[in-house]
């Protein structure tokens, strides 16, 4: 098993927070993502990174941002939420080389 | 981007049966793997498999590259096959994946 964390796992928030949602990987992994899933659905991908001070956007239109400080640590944020952020947000990670992507559990984001 | 198209989008299995998932994709790829989705929401990979054949105990899958598909065997099925199981694919120099909508699988005792 991978090793990929995100907390929160879920989050109850009100409209116009600001929110920050952490992925962290131990596994020294160059690359890598953050998807967006409504239940039952596909995943979108809304960033990813290759290494440290890099990131891009994915094809789907996203308000959030992210940063990679880190190598292990690829936070999400949200600068003002709205109801229509309301989704799960998976993070993955891969190495460079090795195709195979890890995901972790998701937090699941319900915005009021 | 890729379109990728999986089937069929819902299965109900008897524990025991044998069942093909499909995945049709509509341009060249150099990564292929497909996941399964457990209840909870967590993913799990199955396979990298961007052509050939791979087996992995009662799963196993195949990729034909040059016709743009792969299938996914589940043989002798049990209830914690249940859940959703995701195709993914990645084009040459794209660095993007793109998913399949998904084929939700529940197995019945």
């Amino acid at each position: 098993e991978a090793d990929i964390y995100q907390t929160p796992r879920y989050l109850v928030i009100g409209t116009g927070k600001k929110i920050t949602l952490e992925c962290s990987q131990t596994m020294g992994h160059d690359k890598m993502y953050w998807y967006q899933q409504d239940p039952g659905m596909e995943l979108h991908l809304i960033h990813y990174s290759y290494g440290v001070n890099s990131t891009e956007k994915g094809d789907l239109s996203s308000e959030s941002t992210v940063s990679r400080i880190r190598t292990e640590h690829f936070p999400l944020t949200l600068e003002s939420a709205r109801p229509s952020h309301t989704s799960q947000y998976l993070c993955a990670s891969s190495e460079l080389g090795q195709e195979t992507q890890y995901f972790g559990p998701g937090t699941r984001l319900l915005v009021l | 981007g890729i379109q990728v198209e999986q089937s069929p989008p819902d299965l109900i299995l008897q524990e025991g049966a044998n069942s093909t998932l499909r995945c049709n994709f509509s341009d060249s790829v150099n990564n292929l793997q497909w996941f399964h989705q457990n209840p909870w929401g967590q993913l799990i990979n199955l396979f990298y498999i961007p052509s050939g054949t791979k087996q992995n105990g009662r799963l196993s899958a195949t990729t034909v590259a040059t016709e743009r598909y792969s299938l996914l065997y589940i043989s002798s099925s049990q209830t914690t096959d249940s859940g959703v199981y995701f195709c993914a694919v990645e084009r040459y120099n794209f660095n993007k994946f793109y998913f399949g909508s998904g084929t939700k699988l529940n197995v019945k005792p």
